[in-house]
């Protein structure tokens, strides 16, 4: 499975767009990059996934560059409870129960 | 609404003693998985199942079991609990081919 490098924090000012980076450059054609959060203590929360094209959905949007090798997952306006750790991941379509956790990114939102 | 529960939500135990947390879903999902969260390590996969008798290994499942009777439950026992197994455990599901998991808020385990 494709390895994925992220941050390993960043600071974002509430109200403010979040742009979180992730760089996985040997994926492979069958595998998606899917993206995860943490709030402290909690157990994790999907956000988005996405496979070629750029994606949308009522928490974030995915970006993913035309040769895969790297995304970016847009908070468009952060708030502070969107302080947590996020994780991206890149997951085979035939191996969907194997998400591999990573280091994350620890993002805090201040006001 | 639907929802995945774990209990207990905190469990203090000695070594040795066997140690069994509950996992129970509303989804009617099929696929469930138990994953374990250390400083240092994150998230890693105990075992999982894809269905009712089904389960497999994860990558740290030296110590654990799994059976999965029906579709909503998916208990984890620790055999012989050690020190090492000091640990937040949490629970999830899925619905078919997706990475879209769904998480329980966690049970919070330590062996003395």
């Amino acid at each position: 499975d494709a390895k994925t490098t992220q941050p390993t924090s960043m600071d974002c000012a509430e109200g403010r767009a979040a742009n979180l980076p992730c760089n996985h450059s040997t994926i492979s054609g069958n595998e998606y990059v899917y993206w995860y959060r943490q709030i402290h203590s909690q157990g994790p929360q999907y956000i988005i996934h996405g496979l070629k094209n750029n994606e949308t959905n009522e928490m974030a949007s995915l970006i993913i560059t035309e040769d895969r090798k790297s995304s970016t997952l847009i908070l468009p306006h952060a708030t502070l409870r969107d302080t947590a750790v996020y994780y991206c991941i890149v997951l085979r379509a035939d191996s969907w129960g194997k998400l591999q956790f990573g280091a994350g990114t620890q993002v805090v939102v201040t006001p | 609404d639907a929802e995945i529960t774990q209990s207990p939500r905190h469990k203090i135990t000695e070594t040795g003693r066997q140690v069994t947390l509950a996992c129970h879903q509303t989804w009617n999902h099929n696929n469930m998985f138990w994953y374990r969260q250390d400083l240092g390590h994150g998230l890693r996969l105990i075992h999982y199942s894809y269905g009712v008798q089904d389960t497999n290994k994860g990558e740290v499942s030296d110590g654990y079991s799994v059976s999965r009777s029906n579709t909503e439950d998916l208990p984890l026992t620790l055999e012989s609990a050690a020190s090492s197994q000091t640990s937040v455990y949490f629970c999830a599901s899925s619905g078919v081919s997706t990475g879209e998991q769904f998480f329980g808020p966690g049970t919070r385990l330590t062996v003395l």
